[in-house]
């Protein structure tokens, strides 16, 4: 079974602080991916990245930088000089390679105040 | 990447009637497709994994009878709420997997569900 575990389900920060929001992830399977999305208030769902088991090299996307460690079972998601549009729901998935659905966790509200 | 559409995006109906929600994939053919329900401030879960031409396959504790699924094309999958009641009121995401993008889920837009 999987299971993915955000422990911050809100995190308040003024505009411009540095926020790291954590992943943590359970599968027996040895090929997997993982995933982070953005959920404005629309309730869409916004795509940001997908990472592979056999890749951890961490990434960094403008604002955005990604930790990837299996040996902790984490994918840790940084968003540096926070903005007030990051205020969202981020939510971190997970889905092994027979299935393709998507576990996910149980979400991290960040509100970012100007 | 690949769209999904749902439709429609929101629907206000009364306790007992049937609501269809119709998800689609307009540039690629998907052959699964994945319903998941959102309540307010919860994580999204999983409904039922819906397979074209075949039978739906249900998660445990959502009930078949009451959620029907239709996957009638490589293109569109339904989803009937049969006589719904306002606990039925959340949020309803559909996703398609493209087979080409290295099992990349494209979600649509969500149908936001209210039950009087």
């Amino acid at each position: 079974a999987q299971k993915v575990t955000q422990a911050q389900t809100e995190i308040s920060v003024v505009e411009k602080e540095d926020v790291t929001l954590d992943c943590v992830y359970e599968t027996r399977d040895t090929t997997y991916y993982l995933f982070w999305y953005k959920q404005p208030p629309s309730g869409e769902l916004v795509f940001l990245i997908r990472r592979n088991s056999f890749d951890e090299q961490n990434e960094i996307s403008g604002r955005y930088s990604w930790n990837f460690q299996k040996s902790t079972s984490s994918f840790n998601f940084t968003i540096t000089a926070s903005q007030v549009v990051d205020s969202a729901v981020y939510f971190c998935a997970l889905i092994y390679n027979a299935g393709n659905m998507l576990t996910f966790g149980g979400g991290t509200r960040l509100m970012v105040k100007p | 990447g690949a769209v999904v559409s749902q439709h429609p995006s929101w629907v206000i109906c009364k306790s007992g009637t049937s609501v269809k929600i119709e998800c689609r994939s307009l540039d690629f053919q998907a052959t699964t497709m994945f319903w998941y329900r959102q309540f307010p401030k919860q994580s999204l879960m999983l409904m039922a994994t819906s397979n074209e031409g075949s039978k739906a396959t249900y998660e445990q504790g959502v009930e078949k009878d009451k959620f029907l699924i239709n996957h009638a094309s490589l293109t569109l999958s339904t989803l009937t709420v049969t006589s719904a009641h306002p606990e039925d009121s959340s949020f309803y995401i559909c996703s398609a997997p493209d087979y080409e993008s290295y099992n990349e889920q494209f979600f649509g837009p969500g149908t936001r569900l209210t039950v009087l």
